[in-house]
């Protein structure tokens, strides 16, 4: 168990450009979370997968965000056409099935946008 | 109103004092409880599973009040080590809607 895997640890990329982050999660962990954390503030939900299903999507999320998770096991998450506010840590977690289940988090991918 | 709800702090304890933090959630669906532990720039961890008996985890207890949508944790004995932000979480909806309170910051001095 190498635990939740995310790349890269950082970003810094200009407003207007595309990003993509990857997670590899927990191997036995079906499933899959990304959120959202600014200073200050706790982590904010985006999007939920139940292996390749993405079963959830926050409001929060704007269609210039998409996440994608093709064979149930990594994980991409994409901001077109980034914003200044879309500065972050993005934190993806990983859990078994069962509502008792802990979320295991990843390092995160901070992402900084000029 | 926000789902889950913490008191931001922060709390400045000296070594070897108690503190406890106070969560309330807003779903009265919600099915499990956690608290997590994050320190400056890294990842949340978990600290502890919150149980409606209520349970303990060395110097921290965890209490859990349906009724009134409350949650706690206690830490006793407090360490310098235990300088972070606290995370009290809820999941509801089949455990999938993980829900993290904003974070009550505690700094424990010599």
């Amino acid at each position: 168990d190498t635990g939740v895997s995310q790349d890269p640890r950082h970003k810094i990329t200009k407003r207007g450009q595309n990003v993509t982050f990857r997670c590899d999660p927990i191997s036995e962990h079906n499933r899959l979370y990304w959120y959202r954390q600014t200073l200050g503030q706790g982590p904010e939900f985006l999007t939920y997968f139940q292996n390749e299903a993405q079963l959830e999507k926050s409001r929060l999320l704007s269609d210039r965000f998409s996440a994608e998770r093709p064979k149930g096991s990594f994980s991409t998450l994409e901001i077109q056409r980034t914003e200044q506010g879309d500065s972050a840590m993005y934190l993806c977690a990983s859990s078994k099935t069962g509502g008792d289940s802990p979320l295991h988090f990843g390092n995160g991918t901070r992402l900084t946008v000029t | 109103r926000k789902e889950v709800e913490q008191d931001p702090g922060p709390f400045n304890v000296p070594e070897g004092a108690t503190v406890a933090f106070n969560c309330t959630y807003s779903n009265s669906a919600s099915q499990s409880f956690f608290w997590y532990r994050q320190d400056c720039r890294k990842e949340p961890k978990l600290l502890m599973s919150v149980y409606s008996s209520g349970n303990e985890d060395g110097r921290f207890t965890a209490q859990l009040n349906r009724a009134s949508q409350y949650i706690s944790l206690l830490i006793r004995d407090s360490k310098l080590s235990d300088s972070a932000t606290y995370l009290c979480v809820v999941t509801y909806t089949g455990g999938f809607k993980t829900i993290f309170g904003a974070g009550t910051r505690l700094f424990v001095k010599a």
